[in-house]
């Protein structure tokens, strides 16, 4: 039963525009959010996260949104860069069971 | 460079057989993870240590067991190894014990079976 989804392993966007990456989650008990992005042969590195008091956090070029009712999350890039080629963690952290769980990763290619 | 350390790098070994993948956390961190990513798959959480108890428990087998030391240094022992075992194993710490903050990730242990 896979909890935290990302339906698309890749993205391919143009640099300079826009990157949408996606996550739904099932468990309605998630209370944080978390986005970890990876380039080959590294360890993930922390990107951004939400508590699911808000909607909305930004970053910098790194927005992330929550949408509680549709159990949806979005991380938006902009403008992308070629160097935020990388694949894309989503997880999800449930405060009562301790766990964190994460998505299968969607790679993100960023086109000169 | 996350300030974790994960050895071996690399590692191959037979069916059957038993071994230990070491991590050193970063300085002061007191939590530390252990998480599976298998070919095409994301992060399975396996275990995390918190102060050298065992906080929370992912989809760990019980083939495989993990502890951490009073230097804070963890190991991941992994025994009776079989094929569908090989994948790349990482270590994350943080300072806090709650998951839902961020943690530092190392390179990770690929580990190969044959």
């Amino acid at each position: 039963d896979q909890q935290v989804k990302q339906n698309s392993p890749s993205l391919s966007v143009q640099e300079g525009r826009i990157s949408i990456l996606n996550c739904d989650y099932t468990n309605s008990m998630f209370d944080y959010f978390l986005w970890y992005k990876k380039y080959p042969a590294e360890g993930p590195t922390f990107l951004i996260s939400i508590s699911s008091i808000k909607d909305k956090n930004e970053d910098g070029r790194f927005t992330v949104f929550l949408n509680k009712s549709a159990k949806h999350l979005s991380l938006h890039i902009v403008p992308s860069q070629p160097g935020d080629s990388a694949v894309y963690f989503c997880a999800a952290s449930d405060s009562n069971t301790g766990k964190l769980i994460f998505g299968q990763g969607t790679t993100l290619q960023v086109k000169p | 460079d996350s300030g974790v350390t994960q050895t071996p790098k690399h590692l191959i070994t037979a069916t059957g057989q038993r071994v230990t993948l070491r991590c050193s956390p970063r300085s002061g961190d007191l939590s530390v993870y252990w998480y599976q990513q298998s070919l095409d798959q994301g992060l399975q959480f396996l275990i995390q240590y918190y102060n050298g108890e065992e906080r929370a428990k992912g989809n760990i087998l019980e083939r495989f067991s993990a502890q951490q030391f009073p230097d804070l240094h963890s190991e991941l022992n992994l025994s009776s190894l079989e094929l569908g075992d090989s994948a790349l194993y990482f270590c994350a710490s943080s300072p806090w014990p709650e998951m839902n903050t961020e943690a530092f990730f190392g390179q990770g242990t690929r580990l190969t079976v044959v």
